[in-house]
């Protein structure tokens, strides 16, 4: 079965340094998002991204955001300049065209994530 | 702003026995999807239900089943007999935006524990 997968699974950083976060969406998708849970709190929405460019960001996706699909199959999350409370779980998710709705609601598929600690 | 509430910080359920974990939501879009994840300690999310605030029946899926009270604005999640591996973090999410291109947001999640 298709899957979204992730790399790396676990990335530690200097506060300060540029991280990116990897990540191959299902095939077919053409719609990606990210998303970030900081332990132990609730899952939050980053960036929406379609026909490449941004759809929607939220508040948390300032300018040491960015997100890059560099070819026709990463998609990628850069993080400039990294700050002690970017360390969280990082999940991207892809979601096939279509409008939401039908039995399973056209869900998004998430990847593993990746955990990046920021020391 | 539209709003996910999930009030069972955690919960500790028998095997076998059926669990429903609550989950409320907040907003004044008439349409609206919710979906119920589960997050094992590994960490995936894994989709487990969905239920559209124009479907007429409650959605069910294996074990699953969404108990939506539109009214009351809950779309509650219950699991019949439950299992050791139904153990996991529950996050009930709400999409918004356009049918076309929506996000999700997400409730604090409820911890399950399945006791032997």
């Amino acid at each position: 079965e298709p899957e979204v997968t992730q790399t790396p699974s676990h990335q530690v950083t200097q506060m300060g340094q540029e991280v990116i976060l990897r990540c191959v969406p299902i095939s077919n998708h053409l719609y990606f998002y990210w998303y970030r849970q900081i332990l132990g709190q609730k899952v939050e929405f980053l960036v929406s991204f379609y026909n490449n460019e941004i759809s929607e960001k939220s508040e948390i996706f300032d300018d040491q955001f960015s997100v890059e699909r560099p070819d026709g199959s990463n998609f990628t999350l850069k993080i400039r300049s990294t700050k002690l409370e970017d360390s969280a779980m990082y999940f991207c998710a892809s979601r096939e065209p279509g409008l939401a709705g039908g039995l399973r609601g056209n869900e998004q598929f998430f990847g593993p994530g990746t955990r990046l600690t920021v020391l | 702003a539209q709003k996910i509430t999930q009030t069972q910080p955690g919960m500790f359920v028998q095997e076998k026995e059926a669990v429903t974990l609550d989950c409320t939501y907040d907003t004044s879009d008439p349409s609206y999807g919710l979906f119920w994840y589960k997050q094992p300690s590994s960490g995936e999310m894994i989709f487990l239900i969905y239920q559209g605030s124009y479907d007429q029946q409650n959605a069910t899926e294996g074990r699953y089943s969404l108990n939506f009270q539109k009214a009351r604005k809950s779309a509650n999640l219950v699991i019949s007999a439950s299992q050791l591996g139904d153990s996991a973090m529950y996050f009930c999410a709400m999409r918004e935006g356009p049918d076309s291109n929506y996000q999700l947001i997400w409730g604090a999640g409820t911890k399950l524990i399945i006791k032997p």
